[in-house]
């Protein structure tokens, strides 16, 4: 059982550099989102997906883009890094209205 | 705006020791409160959902409680394996976004 599969587990990046944080779930989840996490913090909500095609935002959507072209991939997209998004990034899905989110291992990112 | 707070940050407990974590929170409409274990380097595990005041669940040697304003995550008789960080959540019917709190880090000291 995979669940939620992240890459990378860590990626360090220069200021102004573009990447994509990966997602993927194999439990046919309709829901995926977005979460940083940092010290002193509580998990942030950045995006998220109702389902395939369907994106909106959420608590601190700037600097980052997603798209959702198919169920099982929810790429995060960063087009120019900045070192505030210095974070660890968890992807997380869940089933229907069932609250009980599923989460990846993480993304630990630098932004120097 | 929801928030949520608790405490203590961090617990020292020797094994068997029970004890309790807090989480108090403000919503405007409670749709859930959500208990995550997490441990270092992973991702937050679901524990538990409450829907209303005065609900409890268990599980093994955790038991989570609701009030109006607070929910407590009573441990009983911990083990070295219950050391994790634990995260309380809130979900407001008005938005899709839980609201975290910064965790309370357990430890259990053989």
């Amino acid at each position: 059982n995979a669940g939620v599969t992240q890459t990378p587990k860590f990626q360090v990046l220069k200021t102004g550099q573009s990447m994509t944080l990966q997602c993927a779930q194999d439990m046919n989840h309709e829901y995926m989102s977005w979460y940083r996490q940092d010290p002193g913090m509580g998990l942030r909500l950045i995006h998220y997906s109702v389902g395939a095609g369907i994106t909106d935002q959420g608590e601190v959507p700037n600097g980052y883009n997603v798209s959702r072209s198919t169920t099982e991939d929810f790429p995060l997209r960063l087009l120019s890094a900045a070192p505030s998004q210095t974070s660890v990034y968890f992807c997380a899905s869940r089933e229907g209205e069932d609250e009980k989110l599923f989460f990846g291992s993480g993304t630990q990112l630098s932004v120097l | 705006e929801d928030q949520v707070t608790q405490s203590p940050e961090a617990l020292r407990l020797q094994e068997g020791e029970s004890s309790s974590l807090n989480c108090s929170y403000t919503v405007s409409g409670l749709r859930g409160l959500f208990w995550y274990r997490q441990d270092p380097g992973k991702g937050p595990e679901f524990l538990f959902t409450l829907y209303s005041a005065g609900e409890e669940k268990e599980k093994e040697r955790l038991k989570a409680t609701l009030t109006k304003k607070e929910s407590f995550l009573h441990i009983t008789a911990p083990k070295p394996e219950d050391s994790a960080t634990y995260l309380c959540a809130v979900a407001n019917f008005g938005n899709e976004k839980l609201t975290f709190g910064t965790g309370t880090r357990l430890t259990i000291i053989p």
